[in-house]
């Protein structure tokens, strides 16, 4: 059990480019999650996978936003035209059940200049 | 709604103290999650506990403990004998047995002074 690993773990842009970040789940973990944290608030919740099917979005995740797990392992999260209200930390965590405890990924912060 | 509140931003003690970290949640659903994370400063969550709704039994954990009261709708986090290494965010967060999603609150700075 190596943990939910993100990728990367920095990515500065400019704005307008198009962004693309991993998340690998533990590997037994069949639900996915994509959450985003501002400066100084809780995780905010985006998007939600059970195996290969996105089961859930927020109103956060706008248009611009998309996200898969083609296979029902890794996910990937792209931001297509990147705003400087992009910028945050995008966190990925994983679970075996609803309510159970999410593991979370160390995040991949964005900084859109 | 369902919202957690942590109406303390940022807390310092000195080390040693004793400390209480407040969470008051707010949700319609009788079956519920509620959960403490703590995210020191290298970002990444760390899970500390979960609880269900039907489950108001304190625990206690070497140096934390938690209260929860339904009839408050509060999950208190108590870290007795602090230290430095505590030093963290610390999150309070609710989950539905319905939903995918946790719902965290803006989480409570704490710092443990030498």
């Amino acid at each position: 059990d190596t943990g939910v690993s993100q990728d990367p773990r920095h990515k500065i842009t400019k704005r307008g480019q198009n962004v693309t970040f991993r998340c690998d789940p533990i590997s037994e973990h069949n639900r996915l999650y994509w959450y985003r944290q501002t400066l100084g608030q809780g995780p905010e919740f985006l998007t939600y996978f059970q195996n290969e099917a996105q089961l859930e979005k927020s109103r956060l995740l706008s248009d611009r936003f998309s996200a898969e797990r083609p296979k029902g392992s890794f996910s990937t999260l792209e931001i297509q035209r990147t705003e400087q209200g992009d910028s945050a930390m995008y966190l990925c965590a994983s679970s075996l059940a609803l309510g159970e405890y999410q593991y979370f990924g160390a995040g991949t912060r964005l900084s859109v200049l | 709604a369902q919202k957690v509140t942590q109406a303390q931003t940022e807390i310092s003690v000195v080390e040693k103290e004793d400390v209480t970290l407040d969470c008051v949640y707010e949700t319609r659903d009788t079956t519920y999650y509620l959960f403490w994370y703590k995210q020191p400063p290298s970002g990444e969550l760390v899970f500390l506990i979960r609880r269900n709704s039907f489950d108001e039994q304190n625990e206690i954990s070497g140096r934390y403990s938690w209260n929860f009261q339904k009839s408050t709708s509060s999950f208190n986090f108590t870290i007795t004998a602090s230290q430095v290494v505590d030093s963290a965010v610390y999150f309070c967060a609710l989950s539905y047995s319905s939903a995918s999603k946790i719902i965290f609150g803006s989480g409570t700075r704490l710092s443990i002074r030498p």
